[in-house]
């Protein structure tokens, strides 16, 4: 089926270990972007890209990476996880024109 | 840069009641404006969009939405809810140039009870 593939969908981390969130897509998406979601804040955008080669951050970045080595997948990488971190990771991805996002099912991140 | 405020956290509603929830976005040029929703423990699908033409939008499963340019708002709107309109609702925006990722607002969470 295609859409936005994200894994893992459960993550329990110990403070300080690093790990990467997978994200993929298979609809030729020139956006992606990755949002962290957590209670009475809505998504926050982490960080986003507008093609392969091209990342940006977005308002929350600090202790996040980001790279887009191709069009189908936009990984992010957590260097040093922190509890602060305890949230839920959704991936999204857009055609150019912004018309519509669509979203990953999410992954489930503890920080302990 | 833009923002967006959700003036309801939460809305309790019999089935049958009217819903409107409030969107109010802060934005200095030209914004496309969505609403999605999260069913509980999945991820978000797309309600409806306005990128231009008609300020009334129809989406998906009965809602509409309103954009009032003069306002800055984008309220949400079904004429009678059902059980199965629990859910957590967000507005979003994305401006049409510079950085155009898109901007969430805090949700409302809608409980719809039979």
């Amino acid at each position: 089926n295609a859409g936005v593939t994200q894994t893992p969908k459960f993550q329990v981390l110990k403070t300080g270990q690093s790990m990467t969130l997978q994200c993929a897509q298979d609809m030729n998406h020139e956006y992606m972007s990755w949002y962290r979601q957590d209670p009475g804040m809505g998504l926050r955008l982490i960080h986003y890209s507008v093609g392969a080669g091209i990342t940006d951050q977005g308002e929350v970045p600090n202790g996040y990476n980001v790279s887009r080595s191709t069009t189908e997948d936009f990984p992010l990488r957590l260097l040093s996880a922190a509890p602060s971190q305890t949230s839920v990771y959704f991936c999204a991805s857009s055609t150019r024109s912004l018309d519509g996002y669509t979203f990953g099912s999410g992954t489930r991140l503890t920080v302990v | 840069a833009q923002s967006v405020s959700q003036h309801n956290h939460h809305v309790i509603l019999s089935e049958a009641a009217s819903l409107e929830l409030g969107c109010n976005y802060s934005y200095g040029g030209t914004v496309n404006l969505f609403w999605y929703v999260q069913y509980p423990g999945q991820h978000l699908q797309l309600l409806l969009k306005y990128f231009s033409g008609d300020p009334l939008v129809k989406g998906i499963k009965g809602f509409e939405a309103e954009f009032i340019k003069s306002k800055f708002s984008f309220n949400l709107r079904k004429p009678s809810v059902q059980w199965s309109d629990t859910a957590e609702y967000f507005c979003a925006v994305n401006a049409r140039t510079g950085r155009r990722a898109l901007t969430f607002g805090s949700g409302t969470r809608l409980q719809v009870q039979p």
